[in-house]
């Protein structure tokens, strides 16, 4: 199976700083590399698929980049709707393998 | 808008089988990859299995010996049957939709989820 680690774990910010969410593969996933949004009690939410591009209807501040095994998410301005646990996903090959998720708070 | 339902037991005796469904509403079942994935409590999640609306299949192996993911396309409803469970099934479970865009697979729409809890 394809491990994907996060980090940090978790983060705190305040509303209106630039977040960045590392995602590292234990091997190439080229870019076949998402990102969820959860919130507590809801189901996950796609924000980002193959890396980069972002899902119809998720707010430009969220953006993607990397292939092969680093990815970052980065938020470019967080709005107080954005605090929330965050996941990547590979979909390179099944199993398919979520990262253990980065819990964004404010600080 | 496509919207996905899970439903079934909420609570499973250890060693008996935990059933669940997924109705979809608001789109066709075709040439998508229908899914479950659970999520412990507290914890991260994990991909089960999905069904091609052709009928293929694909599980993850580490659960692969004991789940059963079937497609009712009449119904537009897919659904999972676990066997022997024990505590460490306890968990929410989604449905969810994958869809490829171009090369790209993701999952797209998720059902609310579903708590299943264990209990003797």
């Amino acid at each position: 199976d394809i491990q994907m680690t996060q980090s940090p774990s978790s983060l705190s910010a305040s509303a209106g700083d630039r977040v960045t969410i590392t995602c590292r593969a234990s091997q190439t996933v080229s870019s076949y590399l998402n990102w969820y949004q959860q919130k507590p009690g809801k189901a996950p939410k796609l924000l980002i698929y193959g890396a980069s591009s972002l899902q119809s209807g998720v707010p430009s501040r969220f953006s993607g980049s990397g292939s092969g095994t680093d990815f970052t998410l980065t938020i470019s301005s967080p709005q107080p709707e954005d605090f929330a646990t965050y996941y990547c996903q590979q979909t390179h090959s099944t199993p398919y393998t979520f990262g253990q998720g980065t819990k964004l708070e404010i600080k | 808008q496509v919207q996905l339902q899970e439903s079934g037991p909420g609570l499973v005796k250890p060693s008996e089988t935990l059933s669940l469904t997924c109705t979809v509403s608001g789109g066709s079942i075709g040439t998508y990859y229908w899914s479950w994935i659970r999520q412990p409590p507290g914890k991260g999640l994990e991909w089960i299995a999905y069904i091609y609306y052709s009928g293929s299949t694909n599980y993850n192996p580490s659960l692969k010996s004991r789940v059963t993911i079937s497609l009712d396309t009449s119904k537009n409803q897919f659904s999972l049957k676990l066997t022997s469970v024990t505590a460490a099934d306890t968990a929410v479970y989604y449905c969810s939709r994958g869809k490829y865009s171009g090369d790209w697979f993701y999952f797209d729409y998720w059902g609310q989820g579903t708590l299943v809890t264990l209990s003797s």
